[in-house]
């Protein structure tokens, strides 16, 4: 069965300090990929998506960048933190078939 | 992109059904209808999905009305473990560009 790691589960930046996040899949090939962003309250915010290797779409204008280096790996970068950039970060995979498949989220902090 | 309206809130009672209704009335012919749903700090759970037919699975029911106007996501026996968010989203022509609105917050009475 396919699953999905998302690392760490929390985070503690200082403003101005660089991040990475990492999200794998197993069990599944080739798979879209998509980092979401949640501010505090509901709805989330499709920040990239990933329909292969070193193909990455921006969806809004941010201090952000992904990167994905293999087939199943996702990274969410930034090389200076804003405080703005605080939030519940979620990454996600589909076969292009169906629904999405979250992983547990990165919930990140900046003082 | 076509957007989606649904209460803000809903309550129900342990062990009865519940509907959850969801309005897209600009919806166009390849959108698909989704419905994903949020535990609290989890991250959203896949629920269900259609095009234009009613759909089933182990979770819930999918009933699309026939001019597409509008959905309803159908959970048969609500238990203590369906409270959460249900988001219910519009996937044009299965893009996977998914918009998230506010969804609505189911809570379950015992």
């Amino acid at each position: 069965s396919q699953t999905i790691h998302q690392w760490p589960a929390t985070l503690v930046q200082p403003v101005g300090s660089p991040l990475s996040l990492e999200c794998t899949v197993e069990g599944t090939s080739n798979p879209n990929l998509y980092w979401y962003r949640q501010a505090a309250g509901r709805g989330l915010q499709l920040l990239f998506y990933s329909v292969g290797i070193g193909q990455i779409s921006s969806e809004v204008p941010q201090n952000l960048s992904a990167s994905r280096p293999q087939d199943r790996q996702f990274i969410l970068s930034s090389k200076k933190l804003l405080l703005s950039d605080s939030g519940f970060y979620l990454c996600a995979w589909s076969d292009g078939t169906g629904g999405q498949h979250f992983g547990d989220g990165t919930r990140l902090s900046i003082l | 992109d076509a957007k989606t309206t649904q209460p803000n809130s809903m309550e129900s009672n342990e062990e009865e059904p519940v509907h959850l209704p969801c309005n897209h009335s600009t919806i166009s012919g390849t959108d698909y209808i989704h419905w994903y749903r949020q535990l609290p700090s989890q991250g959203p759970e896949y629920v269900i999905h259609g095009l234009t037919s009613n759909v089933n699975n182990r979770m819930a029911s999918l009933a699309i009305a026939e001019d597409r106007k509008s959905s309803t996501l159908i959970l048969h026996r609500a238990t203590l473990r369906d409270a959460a968010v249900y988001y219910c989203i519009l996937d044009y022509n299965q893009g996977g560009k998914l918009i998230f609105g506010q969804g609505t917050e189911l809570s379950v009475k015992p």
